[in-house]
């Protein structure tokens, strides 16, 4: 199947700093990519939908100015947590679509200290 | 909105034994259903689907039917392995695949 690549996997930051999250399908072309929030022993939360040459279009109650999202190519879309707090650790996954199928990265555990 | 719900893990087999992974669904319209799998350090991995009613999902020896009547899409497996041991994701789309909704995931424990 195709894959879809994400780094970095695991990232600790200070408070108030900023850490990018990239998510590049390898052997494909994805238009859309999808960013997911996951909880300890929660669901997968979608985030916000990333299209290729446009605006984000995020969940409600995602803030967009905190979670800054660019899909600058068909293989690349990165996730930016600005500004980042304690309570913004978290799992990140994302996501692309090939054909129906949806196929998705490792994840990258972030620790805001 | 729409829902999964799947049984709280971990858990915990003997190899050979028989698994039952518990799922249950809401949503307004025809949904798809999906079982995921996320081994250790890895990403998701799509372990069947099912898309209309009746329909039997199957794949290395794990299936679901898609039972529109009691809204549920168990996993089963007759057989566990070791190799078995990750976490289970019960899903659905009823956009047109794009997006997912998930359910908690269920840790799987198998033990030689």
């Amino acid at each position: 199947g195709a894959v879809v690549s994400q780094h970095p996997s695991r990232v600790i930051c200070k408070s108030g700093t900023s850490v990018k999250i990239e998510c590049r399908s390898l052997d494909f072309q994805a238009t859309t990519m999808f960013w997911y929030r996951q909880f300890p022993k929660q669901s997968l939360m979608l985030m916000a939908t990333s299209n290729e040459g446009s605006k984000a279009t995020y969940e409600q109650g995602v803030e967009k100015d905190k979670f800054l999202i660019n899909h600058a190519s068909l293989t690349l879309s990165t996730l930016t947590v600005t500004s980042a707090h304690p309570e913004d650790s978290s799992f990140y996954i994302c996501s692309a679509r090939e054909d129906w199928e949806a196929f998705f990265g490792q994840g990258t555990r972030l620790t805001v200290v | 909105g729409d829902s999964v719900t799947q049984m709280e893990g971990p858990v915990t087999l003997s190899e050979e034994a028989f698994l039952t992974i518990n799922c249950t669904y809401t949503a307004t319209g025809y949904p798809s259903l999906f079982w995921y799998v996320q081994y250790p350090g890895e990403g998701l991995q799509l372990l069947l689907k099912a898309t209309k009613a009746d329909d039997k999902g199957s794949n290395k020896g794990f299936e679901a039917t898609y039972r529109k009547e009691t809204t549920s899409f168990h996993l089963e497996k007759g057989s566990v392995q070791v190799s078995d041991s990750a976490v289970y994701f019960c899903a659905l789309s009823d956009r047109g695949y794009s997006t997912l909704t998930f359910g908690k995931g269920t840790m799987l424990l198998v033990s030689p």
